[in-house]
């Protein structure tokens, strides 16, 4: 059954930087887009961005967008999260989620979530 | 931007009752919204895709619709692990949105 394992959230102060990961399993990960969403605390969801299942397209929200970046790693079937310049905001619990989409340039909603990872932005 | 509206944000119902929860877009659609449940401290689930359609493994009692810009998700029989939050959600390349979501809680 297809599984995703999120990890690398943490505590950080405003102005750091984290790098979320994403461990796929149980689907032909590179036939597949991926995408990051986050909840903040009490609050609805929200999309973060989008890899395509190449790696050829890369989609951000406005509000991460030249703060954050998304890659993919065919070889460990996992996708990351770079976040930069994080900001109080950024502060929710992020999810990876397969894109429903085989192959072609993504469906953009996800069909299966990870648990999430806590990212906290405070000093 | 698109913007989703559920209503009600709140409902209260019974075991083995039949709820509905609105999703009013914008703008058309074109059937591109999903619905998705999210229990306390879990992540969410999908529901249907396209509108209408049930995703795998999603009990038949589930069902969704949709009628111009109003999107309806129907929950026949409710069962105690249907009380939970549910999302709409427009799927565009441009700007994925969601709904704010609606709690159904136990009466």
């Amino acid at each position: 059954q297809v599984q995703l394992v999120e990890s690398g959230g943490g505590v950080v102060q405003p102005g750091g930087s984290l790098r979320l990961s994403c461990a796929a399993s149980g689907f032909t990960f590179n036939d597949y887009g991926m995408h990051w969403f986050r909840q903040a605390p009490g609050k609805g969801l929200q999309w973060v961005s989008f890899i395509q299942f190449d790696g050829s397209n890369k989609n951000y929200a406005d509000s991460v967008k030249g703060r954050f970046t998304i890659s993919r790693d065919d070889s460990k079937n996992t996708i990351h999260l770079q976040m930069n310049s994080l900001r109080p905001e950024d502060t929710a619990v992020y999810y990876c989620a397969k894109d429903q989409g085989y192959l072609g340039s993504g469906s953009y909603y996800g069909d299966y979530w990870g648990q999430g990872t806590l990212v906290t932005v405070s000093s | 931007a698109i913007q989703l509206t559920q209503s009600p944000s709140s409902l209260s119902a019974s075991l083995g009752d039949r709820v509905t929860i609105t999703c009013r877009s914008s703008q058309g659609l074109s059937s591109a919204l999903v619905w998705y449940q999210q229990r306390p401290g879990k992540p969410p689930k999908l529901l249907i895709y396209d509108a209408s359609s049930l995703h795998s493994g999603v009990p038949s009692r589930f069902s969704g619709r949709e009628s111009g810009t109003d999107f309806t998700l129907t929950i026949s029989n409710l069962q105690p692990e249907d009380f939970a939050t549910y999302y709409c959600q427009h799927f565009n390349r441009d700007l994925p949105t969601f709904g704010q979501g609606t709690r159904l809680e136990i009466k």
